[in-house]
């Protein structure tokens, strides 16, 4: 009964591919977010997305890019990745009205070599 | 103006302890403010939140004070157990239509001895 779920948790490829992560969340939720964590924790905000929005961080490279098959779904793909790609994702996701509160999934830990 | 700025970097307190955690913020749009924690290996998860209009606000061992004018907000661990030794996280964020965008500090990493 997971509420936000991620995959894979780990993940290790090399520079140059596209790679893709997949994020789930059972909550019912309506909005979505992409977060990175880098080597020192440092949390920031990449995507949040709603179907009727989507905001991107202006600092996010093009290489990224979130997918939404439905509601409850929001991918992240990343192509051309570089090695300073290397970091944990989260996803995370709230409900439209009560949107202060976010639930954060387990992370995928990105190695690029 | 986005920053979130977080001290100390680190934290080690003897169990029965305080801890306490400071940030700070500029931009006054911010109209939440919540504290996450976050142990190893694990996704940050909500511990604490408050509003602008409120100073201070306690739930259990762990209470939040906020000073609007400063533009500071802190958190205190009152009776610091050693399961509460993990990375905490304060935050601002701003409304938008359909969410909230999370501004986090740089965290601070807590260490409660037994």
């Amino acid at each position: 009964d997971t509420a936000v779920s991620q995959t894979p948790k780990y993940l290790v490829t090399q520079m140059g591919n596209d790679k893709s992560i997949k994020c789930e969340q059972n909550l019912g939720h309506d909005t979505m977010y992409w977060y990175k964590q880098d080597s020192k924790k440092f949390l920031k905000i990449m995507f949040s997305y709603n179907n009727k929005e989507l905001i991107i961080n202006e600092t996010v490279p093009n290489r990224f890019s979130p997918k939404s098959p439905d509601k409850a779904h929001l991918n992240l793909h990343i192509n051309s990745l570089e090695l300073g790609d290397s970091a944990v994702y989260f996803c995370a996701s709230s409900h439209e009205t009560l949107r202060r509160v976010q639930y954060f999934g387990p992370g995928t830990r990105l190695t690029v070599t | 103006q986005q920053q979130v700025k977080q001290s100390p970097q680190s934290l080690i307190v003897q169990k029965g302890g305080i801890s306490i955690i400071n940030c700070a913020y500029e931009n006054t749009a911010f109209d939440y403010f919540p504290w996450y924690q976050q142990f190893p290996g694990k996704g940050p998860a909500l511990l604490i939140a408050i509003r602008p209009d409120v100073s201070e606000k306690k739930e259990g061992r762990f209470t939040i004070s906020f000073n609007k004018s400063a533009k500071q907000f802190s958190l205190h661990i009152m009776d610091s157990q050693p399961g509460d030794s993990a990375t905490y996280f304060c935050a601002a964020s701003i409304s938008w239509n359909y969410g909230q965008n999370f501004v986090f500090g740089p965290g601070t990493r807590l260490s409660v001895l037994p």
